[in-house]
């Protein structure tokens, strides 16, 4: 079992639509990241956070620390929002080493 | 703009040969992390160095070396290549926490 785990791995969706990314990790962490990588390849940090919610723009990231959870929502999405979303989340003991979940391709249909 | 500079931005080389890649991490940050991305895989993490020295080793190969220089940039040497090695690598330099990603050199290895 991967010790982050993403889901969905794929998700369509249409221009508009609230979308829910989620992350579940099964070790303790210091905080955890969520990552945008576009088509291009470029990486993007977009959060991090160890409690409670952080907004920017559209984005939204929550975590739930003794569920071991963590969602990114992302509101009124579009094409341009179009990118891979990757879980991280950093150790605590390795020196903010992080482990990566495997990333959800999200493709944001006009 | 992260602040981490990568260089090159792409590199074909054949198997068997010895490449370079270069990483200037953020004005500051002493912390710099290589990762390897291949074709339709996650991020794997390579190897961290924290001023100068080597902190924590992931899945590198022993072909691969990298070492951070006095002036805090870091280099990834690969060498006898193959082809699986063809990949995106990524550096990251961190703060307190927070990894900045630099825009990967795009190896190729025909």
């Amino acid at each position: 079992k991967n010790e982050v785990e993403q889901s969905p791995q794929n998700l369509t969706a249409q221009e508009g639509e609230f979308i829910t990314i989620n992350c579940s990790y099964s070790v303790g962490i210091s905080a955890l990241h969520w990552l945008q990588q576009h088509p291009g390849g470029g990486i993007v940090s977009l959060f991090m956070l160890s409690s409670g919610k952080k907004k920017h723009g559209r984005l939204i990231a929550t975590i739930n620390i003794q569920e071991k959870h963590s969602s990114l929502h992302i509101t009124a999405s579009h094409p341009r929002d179009s990118a891979v979303y990757i879980c991280a989340v950093g150790l605590p003991q390795f020196n903010y080493q992080l482990i990566w979940g495997a990333g959800t391709k999200l493709i944001i249909k006009p | 703009d992260s602040g981490v500079t990568q260089t090159p931005k792409h590199l074909i080389t054949a198997t068997g040969q010895r490449v370079t890649l270069r990483c200037s991490p953020r004005s500051g940050d002493l912390s710099v992390y290589w990762y390897q991305q291949s074709l339709d895989q996650g991020l794997q993490f390579l190897i961290q160095y924290y001023n100068g020295e080597e902190r924590a080793k992931g899945n590198i190969l022993e072909r691969f070396s990298a070492q951070q220089f006095p002036d805090l940039h870091s280099e990834l040497n690969l060498s006898s290549l193959e082809l699986g090695d063809s990949a995106l690598y990524f550096c990251a330099s961190s703060g307190w926490n927070e990894q900045f990603f630099g825009p990967g050199t795009r190896l190729t290895v025909l």
